[in-house]
């Protein structure tokens, strides 16, 4: 069974960083595509970014302006996001998802991360 | 940027009844598109790929069609279950960018 577990979220003051991790099982995972996706409060999806299964590729929502970072572990079967410079506008759910036949599927339960003084 | 645009933005159906909700696209993305349904309080699930193609475990009253740039999803007789938000999302391009989301809600 495919699985995805993400941690790392919580509060963090305007400013701040924070760095999501993605644990995975079930599947090869060095050979999948993965993404970010969040959800702000009471609102629609947004995709964050996408990284190869090698890391060859890494592509970001332009809104980003730099500031996040996808990467993997693939030793670990681990995804991460390394956030910077977080506003209250990050304040989301935020979700790993494997890229199948270039959809996302499955994704994980989704981790909260609240911006805020 | 590829914009999504779904409607109707709510439909109110009972179940039994025939649900189709509609994708367009505002350049081709080909086939590349895929629909998702979130419940509250949960993941969103995928449903269809590749425009038609159902995900695994998925019903078969659930099903997918168009390409370019209008798609439609149609779920054949509701069940009760089949009440949530649905998404659809391209991958022909980047940024990947989805719908705004049709909430399918019991009339």
């Amino acid at each position: 069974e495919v699985q995805l577990v993400e941690s790392g979220g919580g509060l963090v003051q305007p400013g701040g960083s924070l760095r999501l991790s993605c644990a995975t099982s079930g599947f090869t995972f060095r050979s999948q595509w993965m993404g970010w996706v969040r959800q702000a409060p009471g609102k629609g999806l947004e995709w964050v970014a996408d990284i190869k299964g090698d890391e060859s590729e890494k592509t970001y929502a332009d809104s980003l302006k730099g500031r996040f970072t996808i990467s993997r572990d693939n030793a670990k079967n681990s995804l991460y996001l390394q956030m910077n410079s977080l506003t209250v506008d990050d304040t989301a759910v935020y979700y790993c998802a494997r890229e199948y036949f270039r959809a996302y599927g499955p994704w994980g339960q989704g981790i909260l991360v609240t911006v805020s003084s | 940027e590829i914009v999504l645009t779904q409607s109707p933005a709510t439909l109110s159906l009972s179940p039994g009844q025939r649900a189709t909700l509609s994708c367009r696209a505002s350049q081709s993305v080909g086939t590349y598109l895929g629909w998702y349904q979130q419940k509250p309080g949960q993941a969103p699930r995928l449903l269809i790929y590749g425009a038609s193609t159902r995900a695994t475990g998925i019903p078969a009253r659930f099903s997918g069609s168009g390409s370019g740039t209008d798609f439609t999803l149609t779920i054949s007789s509701l069940e009760p279950e089949d009440f949530a938000v649905y998404y659809c999302q391209q991958r022909n391009s980047w940024p990947i960018t989805f719908g705004q989301g049709t909430r399918l809600e019991i009339k």
